[in-house]
């Protein structure tokens, strides 16, 4: 069975940082398409940025060098290092594998929210 | 980037009775190569994450009922839930998966009547 299981989200100030883990069973992070969506309060669905299965990654330009996606095979696990918060940052973060292409997500995770404020 | 952009925003249904949700893409999401429409649809209950119903804009993901269907073509695409269920209140999300960045539908909510 496949799980994704998200931490590390909580309150953080505007400008620091957090990394988010996504742990992960039931299949080979390596072998996948992974990504991030996020989702503010109240709002709709935002894709953040994907790795691929070769190690290469690819990110949303609101978030384009300030969040690094990373996974470390050994541990299963999928990472999203975020750096230079900000306030519009604060959402609902998940983990899902996509299935079939690249961009078509059939598994994800509960989510884990992060809060960006003073 | 693709502009995703549903309608209506939410609607009220009857038990039993027919929903139906538009999505609008700012180009087309039909690939010429191998004629398939790069759209799917998602169901996000209160509180819960999203779970994908449909892709290739009409292909049902296993496990989703057959009340659920899809069609379109091109920058068009309609999600139809026949006879409604209690279960089927949710918002209702399409994504374009076409070209990066991935881009979803502001989102549908669908209660009952």
């Amino acid at each position: 069975e496949v799980q994704l299981v998200e931490s590390g989200g909580g309150l953080v100030q505007p400008g620091r940082s957090l990394r988010l883990s996504c742990a992960s069973s039931g299949f080979i992070v390596s072998d996948n398409y992974l990504s991030w969506v996020r989702q503010a309060p109240g709002k709709g669905l935002e894709w953040v940025s994907l790795i691929y299965s070769d190690g290469s990654t690819d990110y949303a330009d609101p978030v384009k060098g300030r969040f690094i996606i990373s996974r470390d095979n050994s541990k299963n696990t999928l990472y999203l290092q975020m750096n230079s918060l900000r306030a519009e940052d604060t959402a609902v973060y998940y983990c899902a594998r996509a299935g079939l292409t690249v961009a078509v997500w059939r598994d994800w995770g509960q989510g884990t929210l992060v809060t960006v404020s003073s | 980037d693709i502009v995703m952009t549903q309608s209506p925003d939410s609607l009220a249904v009857s038990l039993g009775e027919r929903a139906t949700i538009n999505c609008k893409s700012s180009q087309s999401l039909l690939y010429s190569s191998n004629s398939k429409n790069y759209l799917a649809w998602y169901q996000q209950k209160l509180g819960q994450p999203p779970k994908l119903l449909i892709y290739w804009a009409s292909t049902r993901e296993s496990g989703v009922p057959d009340r659920f269907s899809g069609s379109g073509s091109g920058t068009d695409f309609t999600l139809t839930i026949t006879s409604l269920q209690a279960e089927d209140v949710a918002v209702y999300y399409c994504q374009q998966y076409y070209t990066t960045p991935w881009t979803f539908g502001q989102g549908t909510k669908v209660e009952i009547k």
